[in-house]
């Protein structure tokens, strides 16, 4: 399975921006990079994802290394709300259509 | 609300026993997927269905198997139950079962086995 690297955890005060850094060094040129989150007692959520270029949404941007090993989640302004796990995921093609290989995610602590 | 509800929220059994937990997928999407979140595994791929059809399978015991109706819902079963199969489980649903689509997950059915 598609392996991704994140740091375990991550820290943050209210209203800074945060970048949440991912290394998929063995992605393939037809793998999307996904992000979800995962909030306290919570399914995991949609955050954004990405093939190539940065991607912008009313959660957060993606930007995408030009080699495409590596990219960073980014929250503009966190809030308190924003305290979650946080996943990068390879969505892998092939036999494997959509599934979701998680990792072990950050773990994003927004401090007031 | 992910559109995506799943029943029951919590679950407790004993070892031996065999449950049935069910995922209603949100209007439209025709793919169901199963994961289970455990303490020491993580989030863990179970299983994919499309349109009835089951398309991929992850790291899915032989105890456990899984379908999806007609009308789109699905169940998993999971019979012969142990205390290492209590977990959080997870149905998430999509439009599609293709790369780059959106996953909506459900609420997810806390399973307990004493």
């Amino acid at each position: 399975d598609a392996k991704t690297t994140q740091p375990n955890s991550m820290e943050s005060n209210e209203e800074e921006p945060v970048h949440l850094p991912c290394n998929h060094s063995t992605i393939s040129g037809t793998d999307y990079i996904h992000w979800y989150r995962q909030l306290p007692s919570q399914g995991p959520e949609y955050v954004i994802h990405g093939l190539t270029s940065n991607v912008n949404n009313r959660m957060a941007s993606l930007a995408i290394a030009e080699d495409r090993k590596s990219s960073t989640l980014i929250l503009h302004r966190a809030t308190l709300r924003d305290a979650a796990v946080y996943y990068c995921i390879e969505n892998a093609g092939g036999t494997s259509y959509g599934k979701l290989t998680f990792g072990q995610g950050t773990i994003l602590t927004v401090h007031p | 609300d992910s559109g995506v509800t799943q029943t029951p929220k919590h679950l407790i059994t004993a070892t031996g026993q065999r449950v049935t937990l069910r995922c209603s997928p949100r209007s439209g999407d025709l793919s169901v997927y199963w994961y289970q979140q455990s303490l020491d595994q993580g989030l863990q791929f179970l299983i994919h269905y499309y349109n009835g059809e089951e398309r991929a399978k992850g790291n899915i015991l032989e105890r456990f198997s899984a379908q999806q109706f007609p009308d789109l819902h699905s169940e998993l079963n999971l019979s012969s139950l142990e205390l290492g199969d209590s977990a959080l489980y997870f149905c998430a649903s999509s439009v599609e079962g293709v790369i780059g689509n959106e996953q909506f997950f459900g609420p997810g059915t806390r399973l307990t086995v004493l």
